[in-house]
């Protein structure tokens, strides 16, 4: 699977924007870009995914480079609840079912 | 949205007893679902991979016979660690997808928290 890099840890102030890079420079043409959030003591949650155009969902936009070598995560106003480890994973969308491939995240800390 | 209900949500027992974890995908079919391990400030790693009717397809280096999945259902997948010792106290969770959904979100429990005293 091809790998992404994350910042380690970001912080925000709430009700600001926030974004979260992610760079996949080995991504193939095939691989949708997903990113998926961790608060503490639960599991993940789904917040977006894309392959090439940029996306919009309730949650947040993911704003993906023209070469597709990187993404971003856009909040757009963070909260408080939106403190927690942010994963972005690349997962093949030709082969197989696709489990997804965890790393290290990037933690969000969200100030009052 | 789909939800996936894990239980129990917590486990504490002594060492050599055998736990089961279940977890249910419960508004909607989940052919395949996904068991996952997360030690203490770590991430996410893969334990294996069950289809429904089928045997689970495990990941280099968990044992298949202390690490038991069974997916006789489609709404329904447990896991049974088998024997438990401390090492296993772990932060485990599950995932369902549909079948050929490999564009489509992974659906995850909400963790059960295995404490081997």
């Amino acid at each position: 699977d091809a790998k992404t890099t994350q910042p380690n840890s970001m912080e925000s102030n709430e009700e600001e924007p926030v974004h979260l890079p992610c760079n996949h420079s080995t991504i193939s043409g095939t691989d949708y870009i997903h990113w998926y959030r961790q608060l503490p003591s639960q599991g993940p949650e789904y917040v977006i995914h894309g392959l090439t155009s940029n996306v919009n969902n309730r949650m947040a936009s993911l704003a993906i480079a023209e070469d597709r070598k990187s993404s971003t995560l856009i909040l757009h106003r963070a909260t408080l609840r939106d403190a927690a480890v942010y994963y972005c994973i690349l997962r093949d969308g030709s082969g197989s079912q696709g489990n997804l491939i965890f790393g290290k995240g990037t933690k969000l800390s969200v100030k009052p | 949205g789909a939800v996936v209900s894990q239980h129990p949500s917590r486990v504490i027992c002594k060492s050599g007893t055998s736990v089961k974890i279940e977890c249910r995908s419960l508004d909607f079919q989940a052919t395949t679902m996904f068991w996952y391990r997360q030690f203490p400030k770590q991430s996410l790693m893969l334990m294996a991979t069950s289809n429904e009717g089928s045997k689970a397809t495990y990941e280099q280096g968990v044992e298949k016979d202390k690490f038991l999945i069974n997916h006789a259902s489609l709404t329904l997948s447990t896991l049974t660690v088998t024997s438990a010792h401390p090492e296993d106290s772990s932060f485990y969770i599950c995932s369902a997808a549909i079948w050929d959904s490999r564009n489509q979100p992974q659906h995850f429990g909400d963790g059960t928290r295995l404490s081997i005293l």
